[in-house]
């Protein structure tokens, strides 16, 4: 066990909803990223927020976006979903501010699923 | 720009086979970082190493080892005597010191499948 948490762990809806998506970093962790896994694209960074404030911003879609609440939770939006959206989201956390300070520990993801 | 190759999609072994995964990074940058995960049926992304672009030392863990190698950008996974657990999904990533977002780049992953 990571010590990350995801939730929901699988999500089915359909073209066009929105959703939102859940992390909860270990205990201790500033950092937050978001990652996409997709059979097309295989893990993408999405984006990454450090203590509340977003640190960058990778290929993530304007349709999606985030935020990381003073518990430091973290929240994955996406909107006016598409087929293409369907794909298994991983958040992960680390102590550091930057990713090579430390290692980044890994949730179980979140496969959503567009209908 | 950063960039991860796997080269091997899929490697199959017999059980007890020792096994190499291969991973070739590009980077401009002369701190960084490399990592390992694995990614077992279940889904999640389980850490398994992390390296910095100073300490050219081989680890070794168990049946796993990694060699690192900068003169020909290389940071290979090996495991010995393999086992039926060990079959997943392997990704090499690369993180630069001075990427502001300091994100992992990931390769393509290899498949390995290990047969009793």
């Amino acid at each position: 066990d990571s010590g990350v948490t995801q939730t929901p762990k699988h999500l089915i809806t359909a073209t066009g909803q929105r959703v939102t998506l859940r992390c909860s970093p270990r205990s201790g962790d500033l950092s937050v990223y978001w990652y996409q896994q997709s059979l097309d694209q295989g893990l993408q960074f999405l984006i990454h927020y450090y203590n509340g404030e977003e640190r960058a911003k990778g290929n993530i879609l304007e349709r999606f976006s985030a935020q990381q609440f003073p518990d430091l939770h973290s929240e994955l939006n996406l909107s006016s979903l598409e087929l293409g959206d369907s794909a298994l989201y991983f958040c992960a956390s680390s102590a550091a501010r930057t990713t090579g300070g430390n290692e980044a520990f890994f949730g179980q993801g979140t496969r959503l699923t567009v209908v | 720009a950063q960039k991860v190759t796997q080269a091997q999609t899929e490697i199959s072994v017999v059980e007890k086979e020792d096994v190499t995964l291969d991973c070739v990074y590009e980077t401009r940058d002369t701190t960084y970082y490399l990592f390992w995960y694995k990614q077992p049926p279940s889904g999640e992304l389980v850490f398994l190493i992390r390296r910095n672009s100073f300490d050219e030392q081989n680890e070794i863990s168990g049946r796993y080892s990694w060699n690192f190698q900068k003169s020909t950008s290389s940071f290979n996974f090996t495991i010995t005597a393999s086992q039926v657990v060990d079959s997943a999904v392997y990704f090499c990533a690369l993180s630069e010191a001075n990427n502001a977002g300091n994100m992992l780049t990931f390769g393509g992953g290899t498949r390995l499948m290990v047969k009793p």
